[in-house]
This record gives C-alpha cells, sequence and structure tokens, in this order.
C-alpha cells in the first residue's frame, strides 16, 4: 500500500484566494482525520470522519474551513478565503476499526500523509 | 481523556537506550497509553501502545508502572534516525478513533 497520499506537499498563495488540499486515505480505512501543525499551536485536530460521514468538526477554526468525503477514497480540505494565519502544516491520517488493526485490542493506529506545506501570503 | 506530562526535551548518545518518561496520574481504568512520533518535516508515525501490561515490538519497549500512573517508552538502541518528538497519549479505546497529541518531548541522538 502506498500508504496516505496527500496533495499538494506544498502551495504557496496569496490571501483571499481559494485553497483545496486533498488526501487518499489507505484502502480500508474507515476513519479519516485532518490535523493541521504549526509551531504555536502543535497539532490540531480538525476534523474527522467515519465512513464518509463527519463525525467531530469541533476543531474546525471557522467558516472559511470545510471539508468532504465525497468516497472512502477521497477527501477534501478547502479553505476559502485564506488568511496569512492559515499557513501550516496539514496533515491527513487514517485509521481502521480497532479490531482490524491487526495490532491488538485498544490500538488505534493513525497512519499520516507526508503534509501539506501551505504558505498564504 | 486523561493529560499527559512529558519532559520537553532529552538527549541520548548513539547506541544507548533512550528512556522517555510520561506522567498520565489521572489515567482511568479503560484508557490506553499510545506514543507516537514525529521525525522533522514528517507526519507522526504509531510506535507502539499498551493497557496495563508491559509491551514489546520492532520499535520499542512500553513499560507501564502497576498503578499505571505512569510509563516509560524505552528505545533499545537509538540511532539518529530516532531524533524526533515523540507524543504520549492517554485516551480509552474504540472512542472512534480520536486523537489529541500534546507537546511531546525533543528526543535528539547524538553520535
Amino acid at each position: 500500500d502506498a500508504g496516505v497520499i496527500q496533495s499538494p506537499r506544498h502551495e504557496v498563495t496569496e490571501m483571499g484566494q481559494e485553497v483545496t488540499l486533498r488526501c487518499k486515505p489507505i484502502s480500508g480505512h474507515d476513519y479519516l482525520f485532518w490535523y493541521r501543525q504549526t509551531m504555536m499551536r502543535g497539532l490540531e485536530l480538525l476534523i474527522y470522519f467515519n465512513n464518509n460521514v463527519p463525525i467531530d468538526d469541533s476543531g474546525m477554526p471557522e467558516d472559511r474551513f470545510s471539508a468532504k468525503m465525497p468516497n472512502a477514497s477521497f477527501s477534501t480540505l478547502k479553505i476559502q478565503p485564506s488568511e496569512p494565519r492559515d499557513s501550516a502544516v496539514y496533515f491527513c491520517a487514517s485509521s481502521p476499526p480497532d479490531r482490524t488493526s491487526g495490532k491488538g485490542p485498544g490500538a488505534n493506529v493513525l497512519t499520516f500523509g507526508a503534509g501539506s506545506r501551505l504558505t498564504v501570503l | 481523556d486523561a493529560k499527559t506530562t512529558q519532559p520537553t526535551s532529552m538527549d541520548c548518545a548513539e547506541g544507548r537506550a533512550a528512556n522517555l518518561p510520561c506522567n498520565h496520574s489521572t489515567i482511568s481504568g479503560n484508557e490506553y497509553v499510545y506514543w507516537y512520533r514525529q521525525i522533522h518535516s514528517q507526519g507522526p508515525q504509531y510506535i507502539i501502545h499498551g493497557l496495563k501490561n508491559n509491551e514489546t515490538n520492532e520499535m520499542a519497549s512500553l513499560i507501564i508502572t502497576e498503578d499505571r500512573k505512569s510509563s516509560t517508552l524505552i528505545l533499545p538502541h537509538a540511532t539518529l534516525r530516532d531524533t524526533a518528538v515523540y507524543y504520549c497519549i492517554v485516551r480509552v479505546a474504540d472512542s472512534w478513533g480520536k486523537l489529541q497529541f500534546g507537546a511531546g518531548t525533543q528526543v535528539v541522538v547524538t553520535p
């Protein structure tokens, strides 16, 4: 398996532009997570999906952020309009149900992508 | 989920064992201890997890005290590639996969 695939790896845009980040989870994983990482705030969970349905979006900073998962193999995180304070590395992660992870009871093994580094000028 | 406390940073000599402590004094009976690490410019990577018994895998060992209020992650023979931020996370299993990461411990392995 190629792992969790994110694109683009790097994005530089100007304030006010729309940004779309993409994620392809590992096949068979039914959980998908979007995290944001900055020096000031560390790793923050933005939203997560189970079976393509958003379960918890309480970490989404504001209405400018939206996330979708139209099918089991694809998710997007969109920022419109973007602002300089949105500059961060955005990680996507996926996870199988505990009972299928193969790592024993209680395993919530998230596999992360390489991240998308966003710079908003 | 229970709060964890980790040292901000620690150094380790290459080839020696690295022992990373984590305090989780408010852990409840159904909460697991998880360890992840993040190498610079990469996404976090799962290392190991446990409930109350010590655990070992190809990457590390996890020692959990009998009262479960603290644990230690052991990297038996640290290499330069083990330089990373290590996160200790405590949470209830089957709570639908949500993990919250704290500040972690920056481990620097030196030659």
